[in-house]
């Protein structure tokens, strides 16, 4: 059950857009459509942002969208805004009816 | 509304145990797994385990697999974390969270020190 490899940080300026990527195995994120985003601003419980790789709840704006390519997903976050900064996980169902997160990572918006 | 409330919550030392709960509101319960995730200070989020909507299933991460056990009370729209066999890594803020692929609702976390 090894943790899904994200980048430490990323950074964007206000308007642009940022990607984080999610990399797994053939075991979770590429075995499996069942990738999901959450959002956690410090001292805050997380927020869902995307399920099943490209579904955003209800409430959730449409300037959020993720994606996947083999063993790697992906959340874009376009034109950026300052409450947009905050840490955000990736997670999937595992081939061990288990399921894991991402290290994490910290968004700055500059 | 959803509402997840966790409690039990506390200081412990290491090799006891400890049992933390959290109180569900807002949606048919019985009908939903619920996951537990914790993480430990400045660290991230860590899957620990999950239970089926009528507890007949249930899955744990590799690190507490033997000393923790998750389990429900339909009737009292509760869900329960046992720990037993604590360690200084197990300090965490312990959340509760609602669903099964995904993890859409969440609790506020209650915070578990082991430490003598």
């Amino acid at each position: 059950q090894s943790a899904l490899t994200q980048p430490a940080s990323v950074s964007g300026s206000p308007g642009q857009s940022i990607a984080i990527s999610c990399t797994g195995t053939s075991s979770d994120v590429g075995g499996y459509n069942y990738v999901s985003w959450y959002q956690q601003h410090p001292g805050k419980a997380p927020k869902l942002m995307i399920y099943e790789v490209n579904n955003r709840p209800s409430g959730v704006p449409d300037r959020f969208s993720g994606s996947k390519s083999g063993n790697t997903a992906s959340l874009t976050i376009s034109g950026l805004q300052a409450e947009d900064e905050a840490d955000y996980y990736c997670n999937s169902y595992t081939s061990s009816s288990t399921w894991v997160f991402g290290g994490g990572t910290k968004l700055t918006v500059l | 509304q959803v509402q997840l409330v966790e409690s039990g919550g506390g200081v412990v030392q290491p090799g006891r145990s400890l049992r933390l709960s959290c109180a569900a509101s807002g949606f048919p319960f019985s009908s939903y797994g619920m996951h537990w995730v914790r993480q430990a200070p400045g660290k991230g989020l860590e899957w620990v385990a999950i239970i089926s909507y009528d507890g007949s299933n249930k899955y744990y991460s590799d690190s507490v697999k033997g000393r923790f056990t998750i389990s429900r009370d339909n009737s009292k729209n509760t869900l329960s974390l046992l720990m037993n066999s604590l360690r200084a890594e197990d300090t965490a803020v312990y959340y509760c969270a609602k669903g099964w692929l995904q993890l859409d609702y969440w609790g506020q976390g209650t915070l578990v020190t082991v430490s003598s």
